[in-house]
């Protein structure tokens, strides 16, 4: 069974703080990594992609693989109210995405 | 517009009678794939197109639901003799062929079944 692990949290961090979002994974031959955000009652929008270990920033994102340790996590920096949503972690091997449940952030004004 | 649109947005039905979905996906993107959502979940998959062709479909696809791309460009979902266990938010996204391929999803079509 594959299966991505979250902490449904939910987690709550001041504005202007470092959120911190992380997953565990347990298909080895997992190729591709993705974070999604998702709004209530919305679909799912994807905020980052990430392939190979280390680390992939894109604006206040940062993305961290460990293939090794089969873990992920998502940096938000400078976060603002507007990140308040669910964070889902999804990968795929050779089948399509499995997501986990999310992770709810919750940034506080 | 050129994302991944999705009709209905909503649906309400009765037990037992049939819904059909529509998926139109972003237009260069020959994969297409539907996931369910129920609330507090993250997205289970379905099935999946590659132009006209089902490659795979989740043993979560009971017989009741079926799935069409006829030309390889919008699809269709349908569930036959719906159950209130159907109600769920269905999700389309679509995505080029590749291992790296990133999924970009429609606003879903929420379905509740009375």
């Amino acid at each position: 069974q594959k299966e991505v692990e979250q902490n449904s949290g939910p987690l709550s961090v001041p504005e202007g703080a470092i959120a911190s979002l992380n997953c565990t994974y347990s298909d080895r031959g997992s190729q591709s990594f993705f974070w999604y955000r998702q709004y209530s009652g919305k679909s799912p929008e994807l905020i980052m992609s990430i392939y190979s270990n280390g680390d992939k920033e894109d604006g206040r994102f940062t993305a961290q693989l460990n293939k090794a340790s089969q873990y992920v996590s998502l940096l938000i920096r400078d976060s603002q109210p507007s990140d308040s949503a669910t964070y889902l972690c999804a990968n795929r091997g050779n089948t399509p995405l499995v997501f986990g449940k999310g992770t709810r952030l919750s940034v506080i004004a | 517009d050129t994302g991944v649109s999705q009709d209905p947005r909503h649906k309400i039905t009765k037990r037992g009678q049939n819904v059909t979905f529509r998926c139109d996906p972003i237009s260069e993107h020959n994969r297409l794939y539907w996931y369910r959502q129920t609330l507090g979940q993250g997205p289970e998959f379905l099935t999946y197109f590659q132009n006209e062709a089902q490659l795979e479909k989740s043993r979560l696809l009971s017989d009741r639901f079926s799935a069409e791309r006829p030309k390889g460009s919008f699809s269709t979902l349908e569930i036959q003799r719906t159950e209130q266990g159907d109600s769920a938010m269905y999700l389309c996204a679509s995505s080029l062929a590749g291992v790296n391929n990133e999924q970009f999803f429609g606003p879903g079509t929420r379905l509740t079944v009375l």
